[in-house]
């Protein structure tokens, strides 16, 4: 039962247009939702995080929404670049659940220049 | 000075055979993970310890063994290595200590594993 899905499975944007990723989740004692962004060869990195006590949280160009009602939380890039070109990770876990990720299948991102 | 990192980046190796990856953090993090990236790039937790012992342990075949020796160490051993096996390894580290803290998890490179 995958508890974190996420959509699109792959997307391409052009530069400076905003890429816009979707997750859902089931568990409803989840508590931190966060995104991770994975370049070829490398492993995932931390790009921004939000609890549910808030709904929108912004840092830079990018931007998570989160609707804790519908159990949904999404990722917008805006003014997308070709150096965002990677893929992307939403996540889940339970605080006091030794902080284990539940991660979404991945969003594999090409920003054409 | 990488905060997480592992040992080999590239493994091949022949079905049956035993192989281990090594982990290493120093970020004076408590908790080390080991997760699993099959071809889809699907990733998966496998184990969780933390200050050495063992506190996750998903569905993962008696042949995939963790071993921590102490808390900044978290390494991976697997026998009779099944061609299933093959997939990308990642060693992580986490601070799970309080919620202001944040739950950041701290990924190595990978370990790229190829069983022939």
């Amino acid at each position: 039962q995958q508890q974190v899905k996420q959509s699109p499975q792959s997307l391409i944007v052009q530069k400076g247009g905003i890429s816009i990723i979707n997750c859902a989740y089931e568990n409803t004692a989840f508590d931190y939702f966060p995104w991770y962004q994975q370049f070829p060869g490398k492993g995932p990195a931390l790009l921004i995080a939000i609890r549910p006590d808030v709904s929108e949280k912004k840092e830079g160009r990018f931007t998570i929404s989160f609707n804790k009602s519908a159990k949904q939380f999404s990722l917008h890039i805006m003014d997308s670049q070709p150096g965002d070109s990677a893929t992307y990770f939403c996540a889940a876990s339970i605080h006091n659940a030794g902080n284990m990720l539940t991660f979404g299948g991945g969003t594999r991102l090409m920003v054409k220049p | 000075d990488t905060a997480v990192s592992q040992t080999p980046k590239y493994l091949v190796t022949q079905m049956g055979n035993d192989k281990s990856i090594k982990c290493e953090q120093n970020l004076g993090h408590d908790t080390m993970y080991w997760y699993k990236q099959d071809s889809k790039k699907f990733l998966k937790i496998m184990f969780s310890y933390n200050n050495k012992e063992l506190i996750i342990n998903e569905t993962v075949p008696n042949r995939f063994s963790p071993k921590s020796p102490d808390k900044a160490h978290l390494n991976l051993h697997i026998n009779s290595l099944e061609l299933g096996d093959s997939a990308v390894y990642f060693c992580a580290s986490s601070q799970v200590t309080g919620r202001s803290s944040g739950n950041t998890i701290y990924f190595g490179e990978g370990s790229w594993l190829t069983v022939v």
